[in-house]
Parts: structure tokens; sequence; C-alpha cells
């Protein structure tokens, strides 16, 4: 079975700095990788998505993240964090076409200063 | 008009009252599901449904049952509610083939005193 780390449970940044929000997962086949991002009150917004080719991804609100299978990794990045990029993030890997295994990590509560 | 809509958006309710939470999904995915959120878990699946004839438990079932009454709804039943059932639920619907990537609904908080 998969399962997912995200070793940071809370990160602060300053609006402008750039972010790195890091996932690892553990899994034996090639995985299928999320990013989902939740803004208080709100439900769950898909932010990215891998499952092949290029393993640098580009999201929506400029987020991109990169897969790296040597390292377990699919870190989530962005170059300059706005006030409104305050939510909590969660890593999620997929076992393809079996959506009962969907695991998902404990997510990275991210808070922005002006 | 949202993809994926849950009903109540919020809910207070008593021990041992029995509640449903309802969900419905304009998507035409096959796929549905039921998720709980706690602080620190991230989502933990409660069951999952892959076709209106097909319902399996997924990590944390006891206390709970559901009923997909049509491929657009999906309900999750609490017989009997208990205060460590006080969570956010979550529904999301996923489509065979896309990599079974999930959308999620707004959630439903709920709180059992």
């Amino acid at each position: 079975a998969q399962s997912v780390t995200q070793p940071d449970i809370h990160i602060t940044v300053s609006e402008g700095a750039s972010l790195e929000l890091r996932c690892n997962y553990s899994y034996g086949a090639t995985p299928y990788l999320f990013w989902y991002v939740q803004s208080p009150g709100q439900g769950l917004q898909l932010l990215l998505k891998y499952f092949s080719g290029d393993t640098l991804v580009q999201g929506i609100k400029g987020f991109e993240a990169e897969f790296k299978r040597s390292q377990s990794s699919f870190n989530l990045r962005k170059p300059s964090v706005h006030w409104s990029d305050a939510a909590e993030y969660f890593c999620a890997v997929g076992a393809g076409n079996y959506g009962q295994n969907f695991v998902f990590g404990p997510g990275t509560r991210l808070s922005v200063l002006p | 008009d949202a993809d994926v809509t849950q009903t109540p958006r919020n809910r207070i309710t008593k021990t041992g009252k029995r509640i449903m939470l309802e969900c419905s999904q304009t998507k035409g995915h096959d796929r549905m599901y039921w998720y709980r959120q706690d602080p620190g878990l991230g989502l933990r699946l409660i069951y999952y449904s892959f076709d209106v004839k097909d319902i399996n438990k997924g990590e944390i079932s006891d206390g709970y049952s559901v009923s997909r009454q049509a491929q657009a709804k999906f309900s999750l039943s609490l017989e009997s509610a208990i205060p460590n059932q006080t969570a956010l639920y979550f529904c999301a619907t996923s489509d065979y083939g896309s990599g079974e990537t999930q959308y999620f609904g707004p959630g439903t908080r709920l709180l059992v005193l």
C-alpha cells in the first residue's frame, strides 16, 4: 500500500518570497501524484497532477511540482508567494485506476506574512 | 454551479442521533467517495462506490453506512452519532480512465455533542 509524508506541519513565509513544500511517497510502482489546496472553510482544489512524462509539472495559480523518482519526492514550488496563497496543502498519491487507493498526506499549513 | 455539492454544510447533533449527509454531482462520474478530515491526519476514506450497485468499505467505515441512490447521489449516514465522529466530511468523485483524479465537494462540518 502507498503512503505519503509531508514533513512540514506549518510553514511561514513572507509575501513575495519563494516557497517549497515537501512531499515524499512510498509506492511500489509508478505513482500518480497530486497536490491539492484547501483554503479556510473551503473544499479541496486540485493544483496539479503527475501521471507520466515531463517530471516538472505546471499547475494553476503559478505553482509547479517536480517528480524525482530517485528521492520518492514530489515537492511543490512557487517563485513568489501571494497573501492569498495562505491555506493548507495536501499531497496525495494514487494507484492509477484504483480510486480507493488514493492516499493523502497529513497536510502542510502555509502562513504568509505581509 | 458547483460540480460536487454537499448538504448540509454545517450540522450540530447530539450523541445517539441518526444523521445523513448528502452528496450530489453533475460531473457525470461513476465513482464517488466519502472522506473525513481530522486535524493532522489528512483525509481518510470512509466508503467508496464505483457504480450504483457497488459499495465498498474504506479505511474507517465502522459507525457509518452509505447509500448510492443514483449515479449522481451518494449519501453518508451516522446511525448513532458519537462525539469522536466530530469532523469535516468530504464527498469526492472520479472517473475511470483519467488516472482517478478526485474532485471534491465543499465539505460538511459536523459537531456531535
